[in-house]
């Protein structure tokens, strides 16, 4: 089945710095994309997402481009914040189900 | 604005006991899932239900029970807890067309059994 593969943190960061989260699937067919975050205390919440080859999600500052030739959906923000300080998850549909395949989660942590 | 509720914030029950987590949603989504998430193995999915009265198991169902007698309601039971089932609880809904893709999550159940 789908599954998803994402790099394991926690990624700690200085306010300001350039943030990559790479996130890599296996799929057959044809899966939308995703990329979840949590907050502390908070239950999940969409970032953005992609359906398609090629294209772009954006929100909030964060991109992530959905390459099929590299299976890969990396997240990216040019300056982040303090207020970034999250858990990420990249996700993918599941076959045969109406719902998603969660990673494992990436922690982020930005300082001041 | 939009909403999942579940019922308890945080939670500590025996061994052996029969647990009930709630969970309500007021976007009168059909789809409705429970997941669990541990430390280092993410987000796990137990059951979920396309409609009222259904129920799938997902990949984790052992040791657990759902019921969906309401459209807005999902219960997940353990039956007879056990300490392996220390967790995050996170309850979620989403529409029953193509949009399914987007989940709304409640802010979880922290279960601990002792």
């Amino acid at each position: 089945g789908n599954s998803v593969t994402q790099m394991e943190g926690p990624v700690t960061l200085s306010e300001e710095a350039f943030l990559t989260i790479n996130c890599t699937y296996t799929a057959t067919g044809y899966p939308s994309l995703f990329w979840y975050v949590q907050y502390p205390g908070e239950g999940l919440q969409l970032l953005l997402k992609a359906t398609k080859a090629d294209d772009k999600g954006s929100n909030k500052g964060f991109e992530a481009t959905y390459r099929k030739e590299t299976t890969s959906f990396h997240l990216e923000k040019g300056s982040v914040q303090v207020s970034d300080s999250a858990v990420y998850f990249c996700a993918l549909t599941r076959t045969g189900y109406s719902t998603l395949t969660f990673g494992k989660g990436t922690m982020l942590l930005v300082s001041p | 604005d939009v909403k999942v509720t579940q019922s308890s914030r945080y939670l500590v029950k025996r061994t052996g006991e029969k647990v009930f987590l709630e969970c309500v949603q007021d976007m009168d989504h059909e789809n409705m899932f429970w997941y669990r998430q541990d430390p280092g193995l993410g987000l796990r999915l137990i059951y979920f239900s396309y409609d009222v009265k259904m129920k799938e198991k997902g990949d984790i169902p052992e040791g657990y029970s759902v019921s969906r007698e309401k459209k807005e309601r999902f219960s997940l039971i353990l039956e007879s807890a056990s300490t392996n089932q220390t967790s995050m609880y996170l309850c979620a809904s989403s529409k029953g067309d193509r949009s399914f893709e987007k989940l709304f999550f409640g802010s979880g159940t922290q279960l601990s059994v002792l």
